[in-house]
Parts: C-alpha cells; structure tokens; sequence
C-alpha cells in the first residue's frame, strides 16, 4: 500500500510569511494527525481528523495555525503570519482505526525553516 | 506532569548485545496502547511494536520486545542483537482516550549510538 505522502519535504521562509503544508494519507485510514516536531524533542500533536471532523485541536495555536480535511481524505495545515519558533518537522500520520491499538503511520514530513 | 517519560537523553551500545531503553508513563484511563517507533536521521517514524493495556503477555516483534510493567507502569523497549542500522532516535508512545476519540502523546525520545 502507498504511504503517507507529504509535500514539499523543506520550505523556507521569512517570519511574518505564510506556508502551507499538504498531506495524504494512507487510503482507508479515518484518522488524520499533524505533529510538530522541535529539534531534539517529541513530536507533539496539533491537530486530529477523524474524517473530516476535528476530534482534538487543542494544541494548535488557532491565532495563526489553521488546518482542514475537506472530504475526509487530504488535509492542509497553514501557517499565517510565521514565527521564528515555529521552526521544526511537520509530521502528518494516518490511522486505520480509532482506537487504543492502532499504530501511527507517518509521513516523510515538512522541514520549516523560518528566517 | 509529563505522560510519558523517557530519562535517556542518549545510550551507547557494542554491536550484537542487547540494550534496554527506559520508557515510564501516567494514565488513569483503563484502556491504553504502548507503542515504540524509531526515527532515523533521514527523519520518517517508523512504527516498531504494540503493547495493550489488557496484554498479559510481553509484545516481541523480532529483535524487539516490550518489557510491560502494568504496576509500575513501565515500557521498556529490549532491542537484542543491536545492529549499526539501529542507530537512531527512539520514541515512546501512549495512545489513550475514548470512543470520543484516541490521542497518541510521545515521550522526548532517546538516542542510541551502536558501536562496531
């Protein structure tokens, strides 16, 4: 089966820029996450689709972070004015199913640069 | 407080011996999943092994085992045989919620360096 696809793999950009990041995931899985992930940490969770609905956003900073899954099948996240901190790997996974056993599949991710 | 901790910042092991990397997590949830993946320096997660909550047996897939320690609530990743192509970040997952929804929260992670 094809993977999670993500693109582009780097971007870079200027603070106060915006960026937008496309996922894919693997066909079949309901469930959609973007991590962030700061060099030399965890990757910690933004956003969940579970099809097209938003199940957790807590962690997403709603004043310039935004994301949707139109159809229930690729997402966006975009970024609106950047941040230097906002520098890191944006990871986009899918799952099968939603509950407590089902792995995580990533993708390759979105190297952000912000300058 | 930290769900799930991970006190290795980086371990060293001789190639061919086993190594342990140290995962402890909190949850008052009775149903929960461990998981362990490994992040290369090329940067994909990969998805190593699968522990439930209501397992009664340790997870083995392959050169990896789960050492499950429901009471102290520990996760332990046993990797035996270390090979070079082991050296890489590890990670240490929970994944706990309800029928509302199932959120996966990832420790800081630990470097393995495998010595030829």
């Amino acid at each position: 089966e094809a993977g999670v696809a993500q693109s582009p793999r780097y971007k870079i950009i200027e603070k106060r820029q915006s960026v937008a990041f496309w996922c894919n995931p693997i066909s079949g899985h309901a469930t959609l996450y973007w991590y962030q992930q700061i060099l030399g940490q965890g990757p910690k969770l933004l956003i969940q689709f579970q099809n097209n609905g938003v199940v957790d956003d807590s962690q997403l900073p709603k004043d310039r972070f935004s994301a949707e899954r139109l159809k229930g099948v690729d997402s966006t996240l975009k970024i609106q004015p950047a941040k230097l901190e906002d520098s890191a790997v944006y990871l986009c996974a899918s799952s099968l199913e939603p509950g407590a056993g089902s792995p995580l599949h990533f993708g390759n991710g979105t190297r952000l640069t912000v300058t | 407080a930290q769900k799930i901790t991970q006190t290795q910042p980086g371990m060293f092991v001789q190639e061919k011996e086993a190594v342990t990397l140290d995962c402890t997590y909190d949850t008052s949830d009775p149903s929960y999943g461990l998981f362990w993946y490994k992040q290369p320096s090329s940067g994909e997660m990969i998805f190593l092994i699968y522990q439930g909550s209501y397992d009664q047996q340790n997870a083995t897939e392959g050169r990896y085992s789960l050492n499950f320690q429901k009471a102290r609530k520990s996760a332990n990743l046993v990797i035996s045989a270390s090979q070079l192509g082991d050296s890489a970040m590890y990670f240490c997952a929970m994944r706990e919620g309800n029928t509302g929804g199932f959120k996966t929260i990832f420790g800081a992670g630990t470097r393995l360096f495998v010595k030829a």
